[in-house]
């Protein structure tokens, strides 16, 4: 059964420092998400995407965070440069039809 | 705006006992989706069902089931005899049509989970 796959599972980075977070979704499916978990809470709504564009997005989706579909099977969420509360899994998530997601397992971010 | 609370924070039950995670909702749309997912200690979100606004048939897959009422804007999970393996985080989310652009897009608005413990 096809999958949502992301890399890396686990990502260590210096404050200040920029990070990629890469989701390969599901090749069929249209649209596209990403959610955050800091550890020990609710999982987060940051951002959708559909037609090559942000389709909607939370508070928490700030201006440095950046959502792209680079070509046409990864999609990539770059943090500008990061804090140490931005410490988290970060799950993608991808679906066909709306809201009928499939979640990929997750990079945990670690922001010293 | 969306809302969901689930205000079992943790559930410690022994192997073989029925237990019930609770589910309240709040949407101004007559239109929404329902969901459980279940995360293991291991961390990913797995998947465990959709139920849209206009179905309010209870379902029962197995030793899970789910009892869907709009009159009190609940969606009830209830696991019966209860195994080590359950034990989990279990999260109740929402998707409603609130998105700003209405492309359909939306995300899922998830409850703040209910740990669930089972001993043996």
């Amino acid at each position: 059964e096809p999958e949502v796959t992301q890399t890396p599972s686990h990502q260590v980075t210096q404050m200040g420092q920029e990070v990629i977070l890469r989701c390969v979704p599901i090749s069929n499916h249209l649209y596209f998400y990403w959610y955050r978990q800091i550890l020990g809470q609710k999982v987060e709504f940051l951002v959708s995407f559909y037609n090559n564009e942000i389709s909607e997005k939370s508070e928490i989706f700030d201006d440095q965070f950046s959502v792209e579909r680079p070509d046409g099977s990864n999609f990539t969420l770059k943090i500008r440069s990061t804090k140490l509360e931005d410490s988290a899994m970060y799950f993608c998530a991808s679906s066909e039809r709306v809201r009928d997601s499939a979640f990929g397992p997750g990079t945990r971010l670690t922001v010293l | 705006a969306q809302k969901v609370t689930q205000a079992q924070t943790e559930i410690s039950v022994v192997e073989k006992e029925d237990v019930t995670l609770d589910c309240v909702y709040e949407t101004r749309d007559t239109t929404y989706y329902l969901f459980w997912y279940k995360q293991p200690p291991s961390g990913e979100l797995v998947f465990l069902i959709r139920r849209n606004s206009f179905d309010e048939q209870n379902e029962i897959s197995g030793r899970y089931s789910w009892n869907f009422q709009k009159s009190t804007s609940s969606f009830n999970f209830t696991i019966t005899a209860s195994q080590v393996v359950d034990s989990a985080v279990y999260f109740c989310a929402l998707s409603d049509t609130g998105g700003y652009s209405g492309g359909g897009a939306d995300g899922l608005t998830f409850g703040k989970g209910t740990h669930l413990i089972i001993q043996p």
